[in-house]
């Protein structure tokens, strides 16, 4: 079943400020977490993605965070820009191994000028 | 950089009426989904494709859906006939193996009258 979700529906930011978007999940097995950007009118795109076997990994002006303790993971955005105006889900497998992909509600992030 | 394109951009038809809907995946992948997204909700998982057959479906895929990859670079959904609820986003994706990421299209509007 479902076991990805997200705490807020919508999140706004100045520009230039960093935002956090959060995301839970409920499997404790599940092993790769992914985030993708999803612009209006588009499909979504791939931003970064993490492993259990770690808890950080860094992009450019990304940062993912995985808490495996408390089934948390989240989306660090530094220096956000109007272009990261977006929804923002997180997604992952159904299961180990599965190709299919569980994506969470989705955080509308808008970049206030 | 290479990317999944999807054809049409809009599908408007009739209830009980057959669709097609057309993807090039990138063309060094080997692995094929399809996603659809009904407005203002998630992305749900619906088949994904390797080697000329299923490999995985979910509920939503159901006998009115067939896939097909008629030729070495398109890969096509079918809906046999139609209902209102099929209206949605249908977005296909691709992947160069079966857990690395997935590349997803601008995906198709389908909207059934």
């Amino acid at each position: 079943g479902e076991s990805v979700g997200l705490h807020l529906p919508t999140l706004s930011v100045q520009e230039g400020d960093n935002s956090i978007i959060n995301c839970a999940y409920s499997n404790s097995a599940s092993d790769y977490f992914i985030w993708y950007k999803q612009e209006s009118g588009k499909g979504p795109q791939f931003i970064i993605d993490i492993r259990s076997n770690m808890d950080k990994r860094q992009g450019q002006r990304v940062t993912v965070l995985l808490n495996k303790t408390v089934k948390h993971l989240s989306l660090q955005i530094a220096a956000t820009q109007p272009g990261d105006s977006a929804v923002y889900f997180c997604a992952e497998p159904d299961r180990q191994g599965a190709q299919k992909l569980v994506f969470g509600q989705g955080t509308r992030l808008t970049i206030n000028p | 950089e290479p990317e999944v394109t999807q054809t049409p951009s809009h599908q408007v038809t009739q209830m009980g009426q057959e669709v097609i809907l057309r993807c090039v995946p990138i063309s060094n992948h080997l692995y094929f989904y399809w996603y659809r997204q009904i407005l203002g909700q998630k992305v749900e998982f619906l088949v994904s494709f390797y080697n000329n057959e299923i490999s995985e479906k979910s509920e939503i895929f159901d006998d009115q859906f067939s896939v097909e990859r008629p030729d070495g670079s398109n890969f096509t959904l079918k809906i046999r006939s139609t209902k209102l609820e099929d209206s949605a986003m249908y977005f296909c994706a691709s992947s160069g193996a079966a857990h690395n990421e997935q590349f997803f299209g601008p995906g198709t509007r389908l909207t059934v009258l």
